[in-house]
Protein backbone atom coordinates (compact mmCIF):
# COMPACT_ATOMS: atom_id res chain seq x y z
CA UNK A 1 0.00 0.00 0.00
CA UNK A 2 0.69 3.83 -0.30
CA UNK A 3 3.63 5.38 2.59
CA UNK A 4 3.55 8.89 2.77
CA UNK A 5 6.46 10.34 5.25
CA UNK A 6 6.85 13.92 5.51
CA UNK A 7 10.31 15.25 7.19
CA UNK A 8 10.59 17.33 9.43
CA UNK A 9 8.44 16.74 12.17
CA UNK A 10 8.35 20.66 13.71
CA UNK A 11 9.78 23.57 11.49
CA UNK A 12 9.84 27.04 13.28
CA UNK A 13 9.67 30.32 11.41
CA UNK A 14 10.12 33.95 11.71
CA UNK A 15 6.77 35.79 10.69
CA UNK A 16 6.97 36.87 6.86
CA UNK A 17 9.85 34.48 6.08
CA UNK A 18 8.54 31.58 3.63
CA UNK A 19 8.23 27.73 4.95
CA UNK A 20 8.08 24.90 3.05
CA UNK A 21 7.31 21.48 3.93
CA UNK A 22 7.95 18.29 1.88
CA UNK A 23 6.00 14.86 1.26
CA UNK A 24 7.68 11.56 -0.28
CA UNK A 25 5.13 8.97 -1.03
CA UNK A 26 5.90 5.50 -2.08
CA UNK A 27 3.06 4.14 -4.69
CA UNK A 28 3.60 5.59 -8.17
CA UNK A 29 -0.05 4.78 -9.11
CA UNK A 30 -0.85 7.79 -6.89
CA UNK A 31 -2.26 10.17 -8.66
CA UNK A 32 -4.02 12.95 -5.93
CA UNK A 33 -2.41 14.96 -3.47
CA UNK A 34 -3.65 16.95 -1.29
CA UNK A 35 -2.78 19.13 1.73
CA UNK A 36 -4.75 19.41 5.26
CA UNK A 37 -4.20 21.95 8.29
CA UNK A 38 -4.94 20.63 11.62
CA UNK A 39 -5.07 23.54 14.25
CA UNK A 40 -5.13 22.55 17.83
CA UNK A 41 -8.13 20.82 18.82
CA UNK A 42 -9.76 21.15 15.33
CA UNK A 43 -11.31 19.02 12.21
CA UNK A 44 -8.14 18.94 9.37
CA UNK A 45 -9.36 21.60 6.59
CA UNK A 46 -7.95 21.54 2.95
CA UNK A 47 -5.75 23.86 1.92
CA UNK A 48 -4.63 22.98 -1.46
CA UNK A 49 -4.35 20.00 -3.58
CA UNK A 50 -2.60 19.00 -6.74
CA UNK A 51 -3.60 16.24 -9.49
CA UNK A 52 -0.66 13.86 -11.10
CA UNK A 53 -1.03 15.94 -14.24
CA UNK A 54 -0.44 19.30 -13.10
CA UNK A 55 3.25 20.51 -11.50
CA UNK A 56 2.30 23.34 -9.94
CA UNK A 57 -0.62 24.97 -7.97
CA UNK A 58 -0.81 28.48 -6.87
CA UNK A 59 -3.65 29.79 -4.29
CA UNK A 60 -2.58 33.29 -2.82
CA UNK A 61 0.40 32.57 -0.52
CA UNK A 62 0.11 28.78 -1.01
CA UNK A 63 1.41 26.72 -3.39
CA UNK A 64 1.76 23.16 -4.07
CA UNK A 65 4.68 21.50 -6.74
CA UNK A 66 5.12 17.79 -7.42
CA UNK A 67 7.83 16.19 -8.60
CA UNK A 68 5.86 12.46 -9.88
CA UNK A 69 9.44 10.89 -11.25
CA UNK A 70 11.28 11.43 -8.09
CA UNK A 71 7.18 10.77 -5.68
CA UNK A 72 7.94 14.45 -3.86
CA UNK A 73 5.69 16.67 -3.19
CA UNK A 74 6.21 19.85 -1.49
CA UNK A 75 3.83 22.64 0.62
CA UNK A 76 4.78 26.34 -0.28
CA UNK A 77 3.74 29.21 2.49
CA UNK A 78 4.88 32.68 1.28
CA UNK A 79 4.71 35.42 3.76
CA UNK A 80 4.04 33.62 7.28
CA UNK A 81 1.81 34.86 9.35
CA UNK A 82 1.07 33.83 13.53
CA UNK A 83 -2.01 32.90 11.99
CA UNK A 84 -0.50 29.97 10.01
CA UNK A 85 1.02 27.94 12.85
CA UNK A 86 -0.65 24.81 12.91
CA UNK A 87 -0.04 20.82 12.04
CA UNK A 88 -0.21 20.18 8.26
CA UNK A 89 -0.64 17.05 6.80
CA UNK A 90 0.40 15.75 3.14
CA UNK A 91 -1.81 13.07 1.34
CA UNK A 92 -1.40 10.95 -1.49
CA UNK A 93 -4.31 8.31 -2.71
CA UNK A 94 -3.89 6.30 -5.84
CA UNK A 95 -7.19 3.81 -7.41
CA UNK A 96 -8.54 2.70 -4.67
CA UNK A 97 -9.32 6.37 -3.04
CA UNK A 98 -7.82 5.46 -0.29
CA UNK A 99 -6.24 8.76 1.67
CA UNK A 100 -3.23 7.95 3.11
CA UNK A 101 -1.71 10.88 5.26
CA UNK A 102 1.60 11.64 6.54
CA UNK A 103 2.53 11.85 10.14
CA UNK A 104 2.24 15.71 10.26
CA UNK A 105 4.52 18.73 10.48
CA UNK A 106 4.01 21.12 13.31
CA UNK A 107 4.61 24.83 11.96
CA UNK A 108 5.51 27.62 14.42
CA UNK A 109 5.67 31.19 13.25
CA UNK A 110 7.37 33.39 15.61
CA UNK A 111 5.85 36.98 15.52
CA UNK B 1 -24.93 22.81 4.96
CA UNK B 2 -24.10 21.20 8.15
CA UNK B 3 -21.28 19.76 7.49
CA UNK B 4 -20.13 16.60 8.73
CA UNK B 5 -21.32 15.79 12.01
CA UNK B 6 -20.24 13.75 14.35
CA UNK B 7 -21.44 12.77 18.13
CA UNK B 8 -20.58 12.11 20.68
CA UNK B 9 -17.81 14.60 21.00
CA UNK B 10 -16.31 13.41 23.87
CA UNK B 11 -16.73 9.79 25.19
CA UNK B 12 -15.23 8.39 28.31
CA UNK B 13 -15.85 4.73 29.09
CA UNK B 14 -14.35 2.13 31.63
CA UNK B 15 -12.13 -0.81 30.31
CA UNK B 16 -14.36 -3.69 28.80
CA UNK B 17 -17.05 -1.27 27.66
CA UNK B 18 -18.33 -0.87 24.57
CA UNK B 19 -17.79 2.45 22.82
CA UNK B 20 -20.27 3.55 19.71
CA UNK B 21 -19.24 6.51 17.69
CA UNK B 22 -21.74 8.22 14.95
CA UNK B 23 -21.00 9.89 12.06
CA UNK B 24 -23.61 11.90 9.59
CA UNK B 25 -21.99 12.67 6.19
CA UNK B 26 -22.44 16.12 4.66
CA UNK B 27 -25.48 16.64 2.55
CA UNK B 28 -25.16 14.50 -1.19
CA UNK B 29 -21.98 12.58 0.27
CA UNK B 30 -22.32 9.09 0.02
CA UNK B 31 -18.30 7.74 0.74
CA UNK B 32 -17.14 7.79 4.36
CA UNK B 33 -13.99 7.23 5.73
CA UNK B 34 -13.07 6.65 9.13
CA UNK B 35 -9.58 7.95 10.34
CA UNK B 36 -8.17 7.53 14.22
CA UNK B 37 -5.52 9.90 15.37
CA UNK B 38 -3.36 9.48 18.64
CA UNK B 39 -1.91 12.26 20.14
CA UNK B 40 0.85 14.32 18.05
CA UNK B 41 0.40 11.48 15.56
CA UNK B 42 -0.85 11.78 12.17
CA UNK B 43 -3.71 10.52 10.97
CA UNK B 44 -4.49 6.32 10.20
CA UNK B 45 -6.90 5.08 7.75
CA UNK B 46 -8.97 2.82 9.53
CA UNK B 47 -12.18 1.81 7.07
CA UNK B 48 -14.10 3.60 4.14
CA UNK B 49 -17.79 2.79 3.61
CA UNK B 50 -20.23 3.66 1.38
CA UNK B 51 -23.99 3.14 1.76
CA UNK B 52 -24.60 -0.29 3.14
CA UNK B 53 -20.82 -1.42 1.73
CA UNK B 54 -17.43 -1.80 3.18
CA UNK B 55 -15.38 -0.55 0.32
CA UNK B 56 -11.95 -1.11 2.11
CA UNK B 57 -11.05 -2.27 5.96
CA UNK B 58 -7.05 -2.59 6.07
CA UNK B 59 -7.11 -0.07 8.40
CA UNK B 60 -9.23 -1.56 10.99
CA UNK B 61 -8.03 -3.91 13.54
CA UNK B 62 -8.57 -7.31 13.54
CA UNK B 63 -10.70 -7.69 16.49
CA UNK B 64 -13.37 -5.50 18.74
CA UNK B 65 -13.97 -3.23 16.00
CA UNK B 66 -16.41 -2.47 13.40
CA UNK B 67 -18.06 -0.27 11.57
CA UNK B 68 -21.21 0.00 9.33
CA UNK B 69 -23.08 2.81 7.10
CA UNK B 70 -26.59 1.89 6.92
CA UNK B 71 -28.80 2.54 4.30
CA UNK B 72 -30.96 5.13 6.57
CA UNK B 73 -29.24 6.89 9.65
CA UNK B 74 -25.30 7.63 10.44
CA UNK B 75 -22.01 5.77 9.57
CA UNK B 76 -20.96 3.84 13.24
CA UNK B 77 -17.79 2.97 14.02
CA UNK B 78 -17.88 0.38 17.15
CA UNK B 79 -15.38 -0.52 19.60
CA UNK B 80 -15.94 -3.62 21.70
CA UNK B 81 -14.41 -4.44 24.99
CA UNK B 82 -12.52 -0.99 25.25
CA UNK B 83 -8.61 -0.90 26.18
CA UNK B 84 -6.64 2.26 27.09
CA UNK B 85 -4.84 1.61 23.99
CA UNK B 86 -8.04 2.84 22.17
CA UNK B 87 -7.48 6.62 23.42
CA UNK B 88 -8.09 8.47 20.67
CA UNK B 89 -9.68 11.26 18.46
CA UNK B 90 -11.47 9.36 15.86
CA UNK B 91 -12.51 11.38 12.91
CA UNK B 92 -14.98 10.77 10.20
CA UNK B 93 -15.13 12.30 6.66
CA UNK B 94 -16.87 12.11 4.07
CA UNK B 95 -16.67 13.04 0.37
CA UNK B 96 -19.48 13.18 -2.99
CA UNK B 97 -17.81 10.27 -4.94
CA UNK B 98 -14.09 8.71 -5.16
CA UNK B 99 -11.48 11.15 -3.21
CA UNK B 100 -9.68 10.30 -6.15
CA UNK B 101 -11.89 11.52 -8.89
CA UNK B 102 -13.99 14.21 -6.65
CA UNK B 103 -11.15 15.55 -4.46
CA UNK B 104 -12.12 16.74 -0.93
CA UNK B 105 -12.53 14.93 1.48
CA UNK B 106 -14.61 17.01 4.52
CA UNK B 107 -13.96 15.67 8.06
CA UNK B 108 -16.08 16.17 11.44
CA UNK B 109 -14.98 17.98 14.12
CA UNK B 110 -14.12 14.21 15.83
CA UNK B 111 -14.89 12.06 18.49
CA UNK B 112 -12.46 11.92 21.23
CA UNK B 113 -12.66 8.55 23.51
CA UNK B 114 -10.70 8.67 26.67
CA UNK B 115 -10.34 4.99 28.14
CA UNK B 116 -10.22 4.88 31.91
Amino acid sequence: GENVEQHPSTLSVQEGDSAVIKCTYSDSASNYFPWYKQELGKRPQLIIDIRSNVGEKKDQRIAVTLNKTAKHFSLHITETQPEDSAVYFCAATGANSKLTFGKGITLSVRP
Amino acid sequence: NAGVMQNPRHLVRRRGQEARLRCSPMKGHSHVYWYRQLPEEGLKFMVYLQKENIIDESGMPKERFSAEFPKEGPSILRIQQVVRGDSAAYFCASSRGLALNTGELFFGEGSRLTVL
